[in-house]
């Protein structure tokens, strides 16, 4: 069974930090994984997703790698913003179409 | 980008009644929708998997005769909560997986219900 643990449970930094978010995964037979934000009391919003033959993604401030072969993926986050304060998820889709297995979720406040 | 559009956002409602929650694939084909429920401070919980014009899949532990799910057509599902408690009160989320829209670019997820039971 996919188990998901992401790490750490909660993060507090000053305005403008580099940060980075982790996440591993038990089973490395997974079809892609995914990060996404969450708002308190808001729906997910997907932020980065990379296919298993990826090795990394980028958007803006944000870039998440992928190492299949030892089960993790992190989240690098550059130069943060109060903005950025949510939870961060990541989930793995083991096969296309399959159900996500969801971590725990790193909760991340920015500073000003 | 693909749009999930959930409904309502909040719903209060007295215990022993149903609650009926939407969800809406705006531009893309929902071949299959997924509901999860999340409680404070805990990540989300596959509640069950639905896939257009068949019965969804439950997971291990959630009554189906209490969470009825409906997927009637490629851009809509329904989640009721039958003669809701309290202890039903929690968040509850969709997320669609469709073809050929997001397909590719993973789950897109609505934006959630609230739903208190009193």
């Amino acid at each position: 069974k996919q188990e998901v643990t992401q790490i750490p449970a909660a993060l507090s930094v000053p305005e403008g930090e580099n940060l980075v978010l982790n996440c591993s995964f038990t089973d490395s037979a997974i079809y892609n994984l995914q990060w996404f934000r969450q708002d308190p009391g808001k729906g997910l919003t997907s932020l980065l997703l990379i296919q298993s033959s990826q090795r990394e993604q980028t958007s803006g401030r944000l870039n998440a790698s992928l190492d299949k072969s030892s089960g993790r993926s992190t989240l690098y986050i550059a130069a943060s913003q109060p903005g950025d304060s949510a939870t961060y998820l990541c989930a793995v889709e083991e096969t296309s179409g399959s159900r996500l297995t969801f971590g725990e979720g790193t909760q991340l406040t920015v500073n000003p | 980008g693909a749009v999930v559009s959930q409904h309502p956002s909040r719903v209060i409602c007295k215990s022993g009644t149903s609650v009926k929650i939407e969800c809406r694939s705006l531009d893309f084909q929902a071949t299959t929708m997924f509901w999860y429920r999340q409680f404070p401070k805990q990540s989300l919980m596959l509640m069950a998997t639905s896939n257009e014009g068949s019965k969804a899949t439950y997971e291990q532990g959630v009554e189906k005769d209490k969470f009825l799910i409906n997927h009637a057509s490629l851009t809509l599902s329904t989640l009721t909560v039958t003669s809701a408690h309290p202890e039903d009160s929690s968040f509850y989320i969709c997320s669609a997986r469709g073809y050929p829209g997001p397909g590719n670019y993973g789950y897109t997820f609505g934006s959630g219900t609230r739903l208190t039971v009193v």
